[in-house]
Formats: structure tokens, sequence, C-alpha cells
């Protein structure tokens, strides 16, 4: 049984390109991160959210508490957007459930 | 501030053999904990800490061991390692109080058992 679940598994989009990466879940949560992995590096947390819209320059994270459900979002994309993007959800202690993550691709 | 630290980088071990994955982060988090990674699958639970003398397993315990003597390190012992093991581990540590808190994550060790 998966807590998480995100689509799509991969994606490859071309430079300039607006990207959604979709998460959803099963559980209640205290909040919901969305982590950047890039090849061969550590993971970097992108975004932490428990309601509405949160923005950081070309990127965007909404959350829908009721449908359960996120998305994260990529403005104007660029090679240097590609990496690994994992949904991860944390429990009111400090539980966390990770998805299997987005592998992402842009083209020059 | 360093964050979290993790050596090794990479490490080749034959089945049986032992070794400890080192861990430590300079921002006073009580919560730490390991996590391995295999493809297709999310990160999961090995082993968390919620503060220095106590420990406790999470979903994927088995051949490993940790410890927390301080605040600042949690090392992960492998105790006879065996090629399931291969992976990549990762270290993260975070303010204890609850789920309202950002992970911060190491830089990951890849592992390879013969």
């Amino acid at each position: 049984k998966n807590e998480v679940e995100q689509s799509p598994q991969n994606l490859t989009a071309q430079e300039g390109e607006f990207i959604t990466i979709n998460c959803s879940y099963s559980v209640g949560i205290s909040a919901l991160h969305w982590l950047q992995q890039h090849p061969g590096g550590g993971i970097v947390s992108l975004f932490m959210l428990s309601s509405g819209k949160k923005k950081h320059g070309r990127l965007i994270a909404t959350i829908n508490i009721q449908e359960k459900h996120s998305s994260l979002h990529i403005t104007a994309s660029h090679p240097r957007d590609s990496a690994v993007y994992i949904c991860a959800v944390s429990l009111g202690g400090n539980q966390f459930y990770f998805g299997t993550g987005t592998s992402l691709t842009v083209i020059p | 501030n360093a964050g979290v630290t993790q050596t090794p980088k990479f490490q080749v071990l034959k089945t049986g053999q032992s070794m400890t994955l080192q861990c430590a982060q300079d921002m006073n988090h009580e919560y730490m904990s390991w996590y391995r990674q295999d493809p297709g699958m999310g990160l999961r639970l090995i082993h968390y800490s919620v503060g220095a003398g106590i420990t406790d397993q999470g979903e994927v315990p088995n051949g490993y061991n940790v410890s927390r003597s301080t605040t600042e390190d949690f090392p992960l012992r492998l105790l006879s390692a065996a090629p399931s093991q291969t992976s990549v581990y990762f270290c993260a540590s975070k303010l204890l109080a609850g789920g309202y808190n950002e992970q911060f994550f190491g830089p990951g060790t890849r592992l390879t058992v013969l």
C-alpha cells in the first residue's frame, strides 16, 4: 500500500515549457513536502505546505487538503531543472511517507 | 553551518564485511534518521532517534544497528553486509516538534555489496 502516489513517473519537456507534477496521498497529514534530488546529489527541500499555495522563483506548489492532492508547477522550465522531484507527507508525530519520485528531463 | 554531513560518499564491501556510515549535524536537531533509497521505491526509514541515548526501529531495520551518544552524531552500522543492502543511504535531521518541520538531508552514501 502506497500512502503517497506521484505522477507521472517520468517526464521529458522542452526548455520553456510549463510543467506539472502531481501528488496524491491517503493519510491525514501535518504537512506536505516537495523535495528535489539532482543526479548523484543529495536531497533538498523545496517546499513545505499545509494549505493553499507557495511560490519560490519559477516553482509553485499547491495543496488541496479536502482532495488530498498537491501539485508542483515549474514555469519556463530550464535544463537545470532536470532532477527527481519527490513528494513526501509528514504526520502528526515524526513519521514521513515518501513518493517514488518523478524524474524530470528538460531538453534545451 | 555545515548542515548534515555523511561519510563516506561511496563504499564497496564484500558480503559479510561490517562497516559504519557516519552522520553528523550541527543544527542542534533532536530528531535524526537513516533512510535507504532503492530504484522504484520511496525512501524507507531504517532507524531513527529522538535524542541522545534514544533510538528506535523504522520500516526496514534488519541488518542495521544505530546508536546516539551525542546530539550531533548518529552512525549507522552494517553488521554483516549482504547484497540486498546495496543502496543509497541518506541521513536526515529535523527539530523534534512534530510533523510540521522540514527535514534536512545529508549528501548520501552509495553502498555496493558484492
